[in-house]
């Protein structure tokens, strides 16, 4: 059985804090790790898609990285904002099938 | 953009019933899209993988005459749900991968909620 654990389970943060969520998965057999933004009532948003250790990547305010060895990604925000608020889901991938194996997410809410 | 499109947004029936909730990729072609489901306070656990022209390969646990997958077209894959029961009450959401690329994230449909009496 593979595990991916998402901490913290939730977040409440004032708006202009930063903020990081973790993301563990199985350090053997890694193929890719992908981060997604999911908010009420929508789809699921692609954040990032990382594949090599050492990666970061970032897309505005918010940015990852990764460490495939130890078996965990980092997912911060920097200046929380309340738009910001939603479920943040990361998902390992370990070989080409692609298939997405989940955490249970983390649950951000920002407070104006 | 990479749109999908997933129908109905929710579905309540009758017990018994047999639901069909479709996948659309509206402006990509999707050589493989996959199935979830999301019971409460769990994770997304992955249902099957749909394969254009093929069989789909069902996860452990899947029975796979009682959800039924159908990937006639490069754009549309279908779930049913037959002979619904309560204990199928669920949400179920889709995703496509575009084909031929390899660092790509999966598209998601909205999600369709639903609940058996």
């Amino acid at each position: 059985i593979l595990n991916v654990e998402q901490s913290p389970q939730s977040l409440h943060v004032q708006e202009g804090d930063s903020t990081n969520f973790t993301c563990s998965f199985p350090s053997s057999n890694f193929y890719a790790l992908h981060w997604y933004r999911w908010e009420t009532a929508k789809s699921p948003e692609a954040l990032f898609v990382m594949t090599l250790n050492g990666d970061e990547k970032k897309k505005g305010r918010i940015s990852a990285t990764l460490n495939t060895k130890e078996g965990y990604s980092y997912l911060y925000i920097k200046g929380s904002q309340p738009e910001d608020s939603a479920t943040y889901l990361c998902a390992f991938i370990r070989d080409s099938s692609y298939k997405l194996i989940f955490g249970s997410g983390t649950r951000l809410l920002v407070r104006p | 953009g990479a749109v999908v499109s997933q129908h109905p947004s929710w579905v309540i029936c009758k017990s018994g019933t047999s639901v069909k909730i479709e996948c659309r990729s509206l402006d990509f072609q999707a050589t493989t899209m996959f199935w979830y489901r999301q019971f409460p306070k769990q994770s997304l656990m992955l249902m099957a993988t749909s394969n254009e022209g093929s069989k789909a390969t069902y996860e452990q646990g899947v029975e796979k005459d009682k959800f039924l997958i159908n990937h006639a077209s490069l754009t549309l894959s279908t779930l049913t749900v037959t002979s619904a029961h309560p204990e199928d009450s669920s949400f179920y959401i889709c995703s496509a991968r575009k084909g031929g690329l390899t660092n790509q994230p999966q598209h998601f449909g909205d999600g369709t909620r639903l609940s058996i009496l």
